[in-house]
């Protein structure tokens, strides 16, 4: 079955300390994406970033970087130097399929809580 | 501005009593989404299209239809709205997925439906 899980339901962090959200997913297609989005109090959705299955380098986006463990299969969010702002739910996304049929498979989402 | 617009933005309605939330966006974007959020479930997809006159069921389509008459436009109806179909609901598109482009979705501001 494809599936994502993250297992952490909410999470605190002191102001710039760095935070691991973990995610792990389960597919059997060997092609596939994995995604970070990042839903504020306000409710809009935020593309964080992305993560191909072929990629060798970890992926990186200013303070965010994905830790990509493909054995494992496992692709957590890391956060840098925690900022208020990033108080929000994280949810960790999956592609599967390509080219004419593909869909995101959402995880159950984690909230941060950045303490000043 | 490159966006995904869904109306109503909130709605209040009673069992059984039609609706439709329409969703439009101005990317050219051959795929598009509806999810719906529960908290503790994160997102579910419920329809999707890969294109005009191409649509597929998610994971959770009971209660609801979609069409795609153009490309820019996906509505969501709910022909017979029941108090478990109380939700916040999203619609989403894309590129289609390539060597290029990620299939990265981009999220309408959701719209937040409650059935009596």
């Amino acid at each position: 079955a494809q599936k994502i899980t993250q297992t952490q339901p909410g999470m605190f962090v002191q102001e710039k300390e760095a935070v691991t959200l973990d995610c792990t997913y389960d597919t059997s297609d060997q092609s596939y994406g994995l995604f970070w989005y990042k839903q504020p109090s306000s409710g809009e959705m935020i593309f964080l970033i992305y993560q191909g299955s072929y990629d060798e380098q970890n992926a990186t986006e200013g303070r965010y970087s994905l830790n990509f463990q493909k054995a494992r299969k496992s692709a957590n969010l890391v956060i840098s130097a925690s900022q208020l702002g990033d108080s929000a739910m994280y949810f960790c996304a999956m592609r599967v399929g390509m080219d004419s049929s593909y869909k995101l498979i959402f995880g159950s989402g984690t909230r941060l809580l950045v303490r000043p | 501005e490159a966006q995904v617009t869904q109306n109503p933005r909130y709605l209040i309605t009673v069992t059984g009593k039609k609706l439709t939330v329409t969703c439009s966006q101005n990317m050219n974007h051959e795929y598009m989404s509806w999810y719906r959020q529960d908290p503790g479930l994160g997102l579910r997809q419920i329809y999707y299209s890969m294109n005009v006159e191409v649509t597929d069921k998610g994971d959770v389509p009971e209660g609801y239809k979609v069409s795609r008459k153009e490309k820019r436009n996906f509505p969501l109806i709910l022909e017979s709205p029941s108090p478990n179909q109380t939700s916040l609901y999203f619609c989403a598109s894309s590129f289609e997925v390539t060597q290029f482009l990620t299939g990265e979705l981009f999220f309408g501001e959701g719209s937040r439906l409650t059935v009596l």
